[in-house]
């Protein structure tokens, strides 16, 4: 089976942009996961998608928001970027939710400038 | 300016002994317990969970204790290996009132470094 893919794995953004991260789980996995890892705070999780709808969110701005397709495929963006936005965005996929094995993509580095 | 990073905790073994890495977590109402492994350059790999209604849990290597009196989680590591070198988190799943959903929670990580 093929892992989680993230696309893209590097981008550079201006500041008071938006962007969009993709993520692509393994095949049969209906839950899909956004998380931003940075060395200030670490790993937090930003939100889980399940068949179409956000069903769980973390401590974020309303800036990042997400998606999830009928394929299961999801997209993050973030718009209005701030400097503090440079992240590693990992996005981690699972059969049937956050309470189960996720398995995780290489990530998004993201760099504001 | 310049960005403060996480000061992580340091385990250094010998190749051959047994690790221990800890982690607290602070909802007692956690139901779910993960370890995983970050390589670096690499997201974090999924190494072994426990759920609420269990205190140990073995799997290849790999040993995991929860105490929820204290709310501590350990993994244990026998016979570590260079290929063992990495960052460890810890998380926990669980219901935030703050977010009014279930999120998991990650600790800030431990870096294993194995001495050949």
């Amino acid at each position: 089976k093929a892992g989680v893919t993230q696309t893209p794995r590097y981008l550079i953004k201006t500041r008071g942009q938006q962007v969009t991260l993709s993520c692509s789980p393994i095949s049969g996995h209906r839950s899909v996961s956004w998380y931003q890892q940075t060395p200030g705070q670490g790993l937090q999780f930003l939100f889980e998608y399940f068949s179409e709808t956000q069903r769980n969110k973390g401590n974020f701005p309303g800036r990042f928001s997400g998606r999830q397709f009928s394929n299961s495929r999801s997209e993050m963006n973030v718009s209005t970027l701030e400097l503090g936005d440079s992240a590693l965005y990992l996005c981690a996929s699972s059969s049937h939710g956050l309470s189960y094995e996720q398995y995780f993509g290489p990530g998004t580095r993201l760099t504001v400038t | 300016g310049e960005s403060v990073g996480l000061h992580l905790p340091t385990l250094s073994v010998q190749e051959g002994d047994n690790s221990i890495i800890n982690c607290a977590y602070s909802n007692s109402a956690s139901d779910y317990f993960i370890w995983y492994k970050q390589e670096s350059g690499k997201g974090p790999q999924f190494i072994i969970d426990i759920r609420s209604n269990m205190d140990k849990r073995q799997g290849q290597r790999v040993t995991v204790l929860l105490n929820k009196t204290v709310k501590h989680l350990s993994l244990q590591i026998a016979a570590t290996q260079p290929g063992d070198s990495a960052v460890y988190f810890c998380a926990d799943h669980g219901l935030y009132s703050g977010a009014g959903s279930y999120q998991l929670t990650f600790g800030k990580g431990t870096k294993l470094s194995v001495i050949p």
